[in-house]
């Protein structure tokens, strides 16, 4: 059974400062996503790492794939309000696309 | 273009009571998805399609049911209805041969 799990599931940050959230799943596999998700509002898709060494980088948001470790990160730099959200990964058992995704982090970004 | 269409967009029902949640897709895409969001525990995934008239099991399929009669539209049933099914209930669809997952807006669902 395919298991992901994100740490820390609560951030709380300053602006500006820099931090790493963390997913770390249970089975090989080549294709991780990161998604945001804001209160009542559906997921949006941030990333779609498919290979292992992937580098991906929108904004303030960088996320990386290392399947030999089964380890992915997004690294958050000088936090802005605006970042503040939950955070997924989901990883692809590369069976008809099914997402098991991790619990969640939950970022709230202070003045 | 609406993409990923869900009705209703919330729901209350009562123990023991039916109902069907409608997810509906214009893109054209064979894989079609139901996941289910509960507090702390991301989402999992109920039941998935791979196409028309197909259906197969995900991980917590007890108490749906679902068909894909259209390939456009996928149905997802609760025969009677638990408390336990309290949830907020995502569609998704995505297009053969590539990755992304579209989502749709979700359906909160009460059960009391």
């Amino acid at each position: 059974e395919l298991k992901v799990e994100q740490n820390p599931l609560f951030l709380s940050m300053q602006e500006g400062k820099n931090y790493t959230i963390y997913c770390n799943y249970s089975t090989t596999s080549d294709r991780l996503y990161w998604y945001r998700q804001d209160p009542g509002k559906s997921l949006e898709s941030l990333f779609v790492l498919l290979s292992n060494g992937a580098v991906k980088q929108e904004g303030r948001l960088m996320a990386s794939l290392d399947t030999k470790a089964r380890l992915s990160t997004l690294h958050i730099t000088a936090a802005v309000h605006d970042l503040s959200a939950t955070y997924f990964c989901a990883v692809d058992d590369a069976s008809y696309g099914k997402l098991t995704f991790g619990q969640g982090t939950i970022l709230t970004v202070h003045p | 273009n609406a993409g990923v269409t869900q009705t209703p967009k919330f729901r209350v029902l009562k123990t023991g009571q039916s109902m069907t949640l409608l997810c509906a897709q214009d893109m054209n895409h064979e894989y079609m998805y139901w996941y289910r969001q509960d507090p702390g525990m991301g989402l999992r995934l109920i039941h998935y399609s791979v196409g028309e008239g197909t259906t197969a099991k995900g991980e917590v399929p007890d108490g749906y049911n679902v068909s894909r009669l259209k390939k456009q539209n996928f149905l997802l049933g609760l025969e009677s209805a638990a408390p336990s099914q309290t949830s907020v209930y995502f569609c998704a669809s995505r297009v053969l041969g590539s990755y992304e997952q579209y989502f749709g807006p979700g359906t909160r669902l009460t059960v009391t």
